[in-house]
């Protein structure tokens, strides 16, 4: 079945640590997208890629750092630099990006705790 | 730049009671709409989407919403809720330039009483 895979579901982390986030699709999307979800402010955009080799920052980039070397996958870096880390990710594709191309399928996400 | 707008926080309803959950967006031309919705712990699923035509449109689970210019909005209902309805609910809107990316709500917490 075509879907989003996001590993891992669970992430602990100390302070000073980088850590990576995977995601993956099998849609054959040429859009994807990483999403930051806090309690009560809904779902905040960090990065996203519209096509190979290319990716733009959203609303909360800093912190954090993207690659697009292949268009199955997405991977998400939370550096050392990202203040209060602790959080829900949530990694998203899209056909395309905007209009009626920007609807978004979403992986199951996952929880970033820093210790 | 576009953004959505969900009042409401929270609301409770009563099992088999409706339900209308609000959106509203600001957007200068002609939105393309979403509303998705999430169970805890997981990632969102569509509920249903308006791009143009006919502007109520109907979607998954017994859900639909209905666009109105006039007010820039996209309220969500559903005639009668079900205990299995209860979660988070999520209002989108996507631009045809600019930004291409959805821009969502802070979402609405729907709890379902017996």
């Amino acid at each position: 079945d075509g879907g989003i895979t996001q590993s891992p579901k669970y992430l602990f982390r100390k302070e000073g640590q980088n850590v990576t986030l995977s995601c993956e699709q099998n849609l054959n999307h040429d859009a994807m997208y990483w999403y930051r979800q806090d309690p009560g402010q809904g779902l905040r955009l960090i990065y996203y890629s519209q096509i190979v080799n290319d990716f733009q920052k959203g609303d909360i980039a800093e912190g954090y750092s993207v690659s697009r070397e292949k268009k199955e996958s997405f991977p998400l870096t939370v550096t050392s630099a990202q203040k209060n880390p602790t959080a829900f990710y949530l990694c998203a594709s899209s056909i395309g990006a905007g209009g009626r191309t920007g609807e978004l399928f979403f992986g199951e996400g996952s929880r970033l705790t820093v210790l | 730049a576009q953004s959505v707008t969900q009042p409401d926080i929270h609301i409770t309803v009563s099992e088999g009671a409706s339900l209308e959950l609000r959106c509203n967006y600001s957007y200068g031309a002609t939105p393309y709409l979403f509303w998705y919705v999430q169970s805890p712990g997981q990632g969102l699923q569509l509920l249903l989407k308006y791009f143009s035509g006919d502007t109520l449109v109907q979607g998954i689970k017994g859900f639909e919403a209905e666009f109105k210019r006039s007010q820039s909005s996209f309220n969500l209902r559903k005639p009668s809720v079900h205990w299995s309805d209860a979660a988070e609910y999520f209002c989108a809107v996507a631009p045809d330039t600019g930004r291409r990316a959805l821009t969502f709500g802070s979402g609405t917490r729907l709890q379902v009483q017996p």
